[in-house]
């Protein structure tokens, strides 16, 4: 079956503008992350959901970062007043069983 | 933040030549995680370890873990131009966030 999608793919925004950032999960997947990934760095963690609600969100930076799961399938991470160093890919992955998280390929952001 | 790091931070190699790849990590863990990226973007997920195996094979690439040391290798064998990616470990997962570490970039050359 399809895999994790997230559009758009690369976003280009000016600072203090607002974005929102989709993930399509594997269909069934319970759970789905978010992580943020710097040049030259390891993806890091965000924010986890278990169905609809937020089961950890220790990951989000500050309040500008927002992500919501209404139906506990497409999920949206959300960023206010984006700032230069929101520049980033960010990461979803979506699993179903406990170990294995399946990443999509990334929305690439770029804030002026 | 992350949990720990990959050594080496680059590697060059022939194809054909094995490419070693180590990952320490910092707290204790009940699985160990080896991941693919290619151009930066989205990570493939190539193996999981537990804590209580030493040793785990798939295809081409070999696992080893050491608990003792916080410590963790990937070996890809007989590598090819197409192995040419940046690999990353990770601790966590089991519904729970993945720490990765800072990743390895290997280039395997024709």
């Amino acid at each position: 079956g399809a895999g994790v999608s997230q559009t758009p793919s690369n976003k280009v925004t000016e600072k203090g503008k607002y974005v929102e950032l989709r993930c399509d999960p594997i269909s069934g997947h319970t759970a789905l992350y978010w992580y943020r990934q710097s040049l030259g760095q390891g993806p890091e963690f965000l924010i986890y959901f278990q169905g609809t609600g937020a089961a950890d969100d220790s990951g989000l930076p500050n309040d500008r970062f927002f992500a919501v799961r209404p139906e506990g399938s497409v999920s949206t991470l959300k960023i206010q007043r984006t700032e230069r160093g929101d520049s980033a890919v960010y990461l979803c992955a979506s699993s179903l069983l406990a170990d294995t998280q399946y990443f999509g390929p990334g929305t690439r952001l770029t804030v002026l | 933040s992350q949990q720990g790091e990959e050594d080496p931070q680059a590697l060059s190699i022939q194809e054909g030549e094995n490419a070693t790849m180590n990952c320490s990590y910092k707290t204790s863990i009940n699985n160990l995680q080896w991941y693919r990226q290619n151009s930066g973007r989205g990570l493939v997920h190539l193996i999981l370890i537990r804590s209580n195996e030493r040793e785990k094979h798939s295809g081409r690439l070999r696992v080893t873990l050491d608990t003792s040391k916080k410590s963790s290798s990937l070996l890809i064998t007989a590598s090819r131009a197409a192995d040419t990616a940046s690999y990353f470990c990770a601790t966590g997962g089991g519904f729970q966030k993945l720490v990765f570490g800072t990743g390895t970039r290997l280039l395997v050359s024709p």
